[in-house]
């Protein structure tokens, strides 16, 4: 079963710009979240979409939004980058339930976002 | 506020030294607790899933137990090849259950180090 691919790898990007990511679950699996790694302050929980539906949000600026489609895979948009937002983001699928994604989540192997 | 703290920051073993590392939380209600493996330049890798004190886990050298304020992770005769970030998160009972955000919780890890 193929694991869980984001695109693109390796960003460059300046301030002010604005990004996409897009990251395709594990086949069957219908729950995707978001998370923000960095040095100082680690994994962070950005946002999680079940069956297209923002499901749950963390604590970050409205600048960092998502969505999901139909076939599960879903994108992430950082709108006026800032050079804070310089970070691996990193995408989990899970095969998730309408109570709640508490299953196991499987990580894909990230994007590296550079704010120039 | 969920929280989760990892010690030691950084641990350098010997081949064949078996030692633990310790993860203690505090959060609204635990769903499940969770182990993972991150390797340099990639995603984290799943290991275990914990869900009530008392309980514990093994895949090969690593053993998983947990109590309800802290998790150990312990390792047994590890090799060089173990060496590794490991993290640890939990995930909270939903807001709809009474509990915080439905994402996952980290801890800064543990960065491994076995030396041959």
């Amino acid at each position: 079963k193929a694991g869980v691919t984001q695109t693109p790898r390796y960003l460059i990007k300046t301030r002010g710009q604005q990004v996409t990511l897009s990251c395709s679950p594990i086949s069957g699996h219908r729950s995707v979240s978001w998370y923000q790694q960095t040095p100082g302050q680690g994994l962070q929980f950005l946002f999680e979409y079940f069956s297209e539906t923002q499901r749950n949000k963390g604590n970050f600026p409205g600048r960092f939004s998502g969505r999901q489609f139909s076939n599960s895979r879903s994108e992430m948009n950082v709108s006026t980058l800032e050079l804070g937002d310089s970070a691996l983001y990193l995408c989990a699928s899970s095969s998730g339930t309408s109570g709640g994604s508490y299953n196991e989540q499987f990580f894909g192997p990230g994007t590296r976002l550079t704010v120039l | 506020e969920d929280q989760v703290t990892q010690s030691p920051e950084a641990l350098r073993l010997q081949e064949g030294e078996s030692s633990s590392l310790n993860c203690s939380y505090t959060v609204s209600g635990l769903r499940g607790l969770f182990w993972y493996r991150q390797d340099p330049g990639k995603g984290p890798e799943f290991l275990f899933t914990l869900y009530s004190a008392g309980e514990e886990k093994e895949k090969e050298r690593l053993k998983a137990t947990l109590t309800k304020k802290e998790s150990f992770l312990h390792i047994t005769a590890p090799k060089p090849e173990d060496s590794a970030t490991y993290l640890c998160a939990v995930q909270a009972r939903p807001w709809y259950s009474g509990g915080g955000a439905d994402g996952l919780t980290f801890g800064k890890g543990t960065h491994l180090i076995i030396q041959p």
